[in-house]
């Protein structure tokens, strides 16, 4: 069975700082990565996802995430935090013969002025 | 290019009562796929559609059906509220298995 785990439920960074937001999922087979953003009463946007090549993937607004098997992590970067960062962020994975989208539980990304 | 479009935004529904939601997939797009969203949880699948049939299933009780329509979109209707499924309703378009669109919910209060 598929799974993804945010092991922080809320992280603050002051604005300028680099950002993490931690993912790490366990699937069968080969794993579709995704991170979506969802702000106050929206749905979720697109940042970026990993299905397969360079570890390293770079998505919008200056995101990225590093693929990393061997600890089967999938963690979300950003150099330099925007007070416009603060939102919901959904790591979220797709099962190699699946068709859905399984979400983790969220981490709610504060950057302070 | 219009993404994918959701309606109504909001409805207060009465505990028992059904429900329709509507969606419009995002133009080129061929499948639908509908996800709840309870308060502080991350989005869980209900299901699927894909030409017109419904291709997988989550784990929702025979009260979560939907319908997809020659256009590509799509309805979710949910039986005999209860107050427990005052959620979020996202519904997310996709062509293929990689690229997938949500759109912005339905925000569904069962009192």
């Amino acid at each position: 069975a598929q799974s993804v785990a945010q092991p922080e439920d809320q992280v603050n960074v002051a604005e300028g700082n680099p950002l993490t937001v931690k993912c790490t999922y366990s699937v069968s087979g080969n794993p579709y990565l995704f991170w979506y953003v969802q702000y106050p009463n929206r749905g979720l946007q697109f940042l970026l996802k990993y299905i397969t090549g360079d570890n390293l993937v770079k998505g919008s607004y200056g995101f990225e995430a590093e693929f990393n098997k061997s600890q089967t992590s999938f963690h979300l970067k950003k150099p330099s935090a925007l007070v416009s960062d603060s939102a919901l962020y959904f790591c979220a994975v797709r099962e190699t013969g699946a068709n859905n989208l399984f979400f983790g539980t969220g981490t709610r990304l504060t950057v302070i002025p | 290019d219009a993404g994918v479009t959701q309606s109504p935004t909001h409805l207060i529904k009465t505990r028992g009562q059904q429900v329709t939601l509507r969606c419009s997939p995002k133009s080129g797009h061929d499948t639908v796929s509908w996800y709840q969203q309870a308060l502080g949880q991350g989005p869980q699948f209900i299901f699927q559609y894909y030409e017109e049939e419904e291709r997988q299933r989550g784990n929702f009780p025979d009260r979560f059906s939907g319908h997809q329509f020659p256009n590509y979109s799509s309805e979710l209707n949910v039986n005999a509220l209860l107050l427990g499924d005052s959620a979020l309703y996202l519904c997310a378009s996709s062509l293929g298995p990689t690229g997938y669109t949500f759109g912005s919910g339905t925000r569904l209060t069962v009192v």
